[in-house]
C-alpha cells in the first residue's frame, strides 16, 4: 500500500533563517506531488505542485521554493523565512491528475 | 475564478442524528469533486470522488452528491458518531491558468455530541 511521509512534525524558526521540509512517499512511482499551505481563516492554499523529476510549477510567488531530486521525494525550501511564512504546510500525491488526493500529516511551521 | 464556499462554518449536533453539508462552487466547468476529512493538526483524509458526469457516490454512511450545474455538492453524513467529529472539506479540480489544480473550501468543522 502507499503511504506518505512529511517531516518534521513541528518547527519553529527564526525570521531569516534558511527551512527545509521533506517529503517521500512510498508504494507507488511517478507521483504527483504536491505543496499546499493551510493558514487560519484562508484555506488551503497550493504552493507547488510537481509530474515528474525536477518538473516543478509554482501556483504563487513567494518567499519559498520546491525541489523533486528523486521520483518520491519532495522538498519545500527557502533561504530566508518571514513572519507571514508561519501556517501549516501540508504535501500530498496523486496517482494522475485528478485522481484522489492523499496527504502527508502536516508540518506545523511558526516562525518567531 | 473558482470560488468554493462552505456553509455553515461549524455545526454542532447530538449523536445519532442525520446531517448535510454544503458546498458551492461558482465556476461549472469542473472535472470533479472531492470531499475531505481533517482531523486537528493531521492531514486530510480523501471520503469521496465524484467525477462531473456522475450524480453521487456513497461510502459507507456518507453519500456525497454533485449537481454541476447549480453549482452545489452535499454530503450526507447518517448516523453520526462522535468519531465523526473532524473539520469536512470539499475541493473541485479544475483547469485554471493553464494548470490543473483542486479548490478548496475552507471547511465545516462538525461536531458530534454524545
Amino acid at each position: 500500500s502507499q503511504t506518505i511521509h512529511q517531516w518534521p512534525a513541528t518547527l519553529v524558526q527564526p525570521v531569516g533563517s534558511p527551512l527545509s521540509l521533506e517529503c517521500t512517499v512510498e508504494g507507488t512511482s511517478n507521483p504527483n506531488l504536491y505543496w499546499y499551505r493551510q493558514a487560519a481563516g484562508r484555506g488551503l492554499q497550493l504552493l507547488f505542485y510537481s509530474v515528474g523529476i525536477g518538473q516543478i510549477s509554482s501556483e504563487v510567488p513567494q518567499n519559498l521554493s520546491a525541489s523533486r531530486p528523486q521520483d518520491r521525494q519532495f522538498i519545500l525550501s527557502s533561504k530566508k523565512l518571514l513572519l507571514s511564512d508561519s501556517g501549516f504546510y501540508l504535501c500530498a500525491w496523486s496517482s494522475y491528475p485528478g485522481a484522489p488526493l492523499h496527504f502527508g500529516n502536516g508540518t506545523r511551521l511558526t516562525v518567531t | 475564478k473558482q470560488e468554493v464556499t462552505q456553509i455553515p462554518a461549524a455545526l454542532s449536533v447530538p449523536e445519532g442524528e442525520n446531517l448535510v453539508l454544503n458546498c458551492s462552487f461558482t465556476d461549472s466547468a469542473i472535472y470533479n469533486l472531492q470531499w475531505f476529512r481533517q482531523d486537528p493538526g493531521k492531514g486530510l483524509t480523501s471520503l469521496l470522488l465524484i467525477q462531473s458526469s456522475q450524480r453521487e457516490q456513497t461510502s459507507g454512511r456518507l453519500n456525497a452528491s454533485l449537481d454541476k450545474s447549480s453549482g452545489r455538492s452535499t454530503l450526507y453524513i447518517a448516523a453520526s458518531q462522535p468519531g465523526d467529529s473532524a473539520t469536512y472539506l470539499c475541493a473541485v479540480y479544475i483547469t485554471q491558468g493553464g494548470s490543473e489544480k483542486l479548490v478548496f473550501g475552507k471547511g465545516t468543522k462538525l461536531t458530534v455530541n454524545p
